[in-house]
């Protein structure tokens, strides 16, 4: 059974600062996985999808990176702005079915 | 385009009682899905649909039922409400399912059993 789990679990960062959000995940053999953005009260937002032969996404501030072999992902936000604070979820698909497993999700506080 | 909406945003039922979740998308996708999420833990699969008349069980299907009779709608309906079955309930959609299509999510229904 896919095991995802993210860290840290909450952040709180100064505006302008880089940060890193990380994603681990327990069965390397992967669809895709994508980091969402969940506002409160709001549905979730795709951010970027990584397909199991790509190493890395990009848009805009963010970057996703994807090592399967390790089982990690990471989601690096540049130049952080408070528009920024959101919950960050990981999910990843298995290469069989078509149900997403996502972790509990980092919650992020940038601060003006 | 609406994308996915979900009705109603809020609910409180009593233990025993029945109600259907709602969820409608505009962007002719085939596949829907329902998921729910605990506080504090990760969103899990309850349900999911590959197209009109199609559905199957994800990860926790117990306590819920499906239908899919229209491309649009794909309701999900508590029979005899738990007070396990206290989440906020999200319904996604996707157009099909390569490995390069993200699922779009509605705003969630939150569910309080009591």
């Amino acid at each position: 059974k896919q095991e995802v789990t993210q860290i840290p679990a909450a952040l709180s960062v100064p505006e302008g600062e880089n940060l890193v959000l990380n994603c681990s995940f327990t069965d390397s053999a992967i669809y895709n996985l994508q980091w969402f953005r969940q506002d409160p009260g709001k549905g979730l937002t795709s951010l970027l999808l990584i397909q199991s032969s790509q190493r890395e996404q990009t848009s805009g501030r963010l970057n996703a990176s994807l090592d399967k072999s390790s089982g990690r992902s990471t989601l690096y936000i540049a130049a952080s702005q408070p528009g920024d604070s959101a919950t960050y979820l990981c999910a990843v698909r298995g290469d069989s079915g078509y149900a997403l497993n996502f972790g509990k999700g980092t919650s992020l506080l940038v601060t003006p | 385009n609406a994308g996915v909406t979900q009705t109603p945003k809020f609910r409180i039922l009593k233990i025993g009682q029945s109600m259907t979740l709602q969820c409608t998308q505009d962007m002719n996708h085939n596949y829907m899905y329902w998921y729910r999420q605990d506080p504090g833990m990760g969103l899990k699969l309850i349900y999911y649909s590959v197209g009109a008349g199609i559905t199957d069980k994800g990860e926790v299907p117990n306590g819920y039922n499906v239908s899919r009779s229209t491309t649009e709608d794909f309701p999900l309906r508590l029979e005899l409400a738990a007070p396990s079955q206290t989440s906020v309930y999200f319904c996604a959609s996707s157009p099909w399912a390569g490995q390069q299509e993200t699922q779009y999510f509605g705003p969630g229904t939150r569910l309080l059993v009591l």
